[in-house]
């Protein structure tokens, strides 16, 4: 399989517990970009990466999420002391060198509670 | 927050009819893209944009990039159940990529 892939694709936790999820992008890809999805919203940035550089931050993303693409190729992103408004979808996507077609993996639900 | 209007927020047709749905802004974008999203999945892509004008087809799908390229459409012709699910318009500029909160599609055969 050569699309994006996530893991876990379910994570449910305690309210102040740390979650880490993972994102592989296609292996081409230079960009990747975390999204957050609720229900009936279309997902919001939180990140976007080119290959090891963090160049953008949304505000949506506080103090107690990080990301990080250590070489370039996956990534993980970091949430601290989980709050039950932190369920969401978290969508990784990733695109080429061209930087315009943007594929998804599956998400990775998490449920805080 | 969104920065997209995408509307209708939803719609319920029959089977074999034709569909629109189109995203609005107030911000120029370089490129548009239509994902279709099913429930527990990730947005899948069905339809990229690249210049102002452009009119693209992916079989029963038809999307324009606008003139003012502030709005983009997506047509489905002759519906079947299977394309029920959540469309997405995304706006991209300068590696920003930005979606629409989504047009909500149901089909009933």
């Amino acid at each position: 399989d050569t699309g994006v892939s996530q893991n876990p694709r379910h994570k449910i936790t305690k309210r102040g517990q740390n979650v880490t999820f993972r994102c592989d992008p296609i292996s081409e890809h230079n960009r990747l970009y975390w999204y957050r999805q609720t229900l009936g919203q279309g997902p919001e940035f939180l990140t976007y990466f080119q290959n090891e550089a963090q160049l953008e931050k949304s505000r949506l993303l506080s103090d107690r999420f990080s990301a990080e693409r250590p070489k370039g190729s996956f990534s993980t992103l970091e949430i601290q002391r989980t709050e039950q408004g932190d369920s969401a979808m978290y969508l990784c996507a990733s695109s080429g060198q061209g930087g315009t077609e943007a594929f998804f993996g599956q998400g990775t639900r998490l449920t805080v509670v | 927050g969104q920065q997209l209007n995408q509307s209708p927020q939803s719609m319920f047709i029959q089977e074999g009819e034709d569909v629109s749905m189109n995203c609005t802004s107030s911000s120029i974008f370089n490129t548009w893209l239509w994902y279709k999203q099913d429930p527990g999945e990730g947005p899948v892509l069905l339809i990229a944009l690249y210049k102002a004008g452009e009119l693209t087809s992916n079989g029963r799908l038809t999307a324009q990039f606008g003139i003012t390229r502030k709005d983009s459409f997506l047509n489905i012709s002759a519906s079947i159940p299977s394309d029920v699910g959540i469309y997405f318009c995304a706006g991209l500029v300068n590696n920003d990529m930005r979606f629409g909160a989504g047009t909500r599609l149901t089909v009933k055969p």
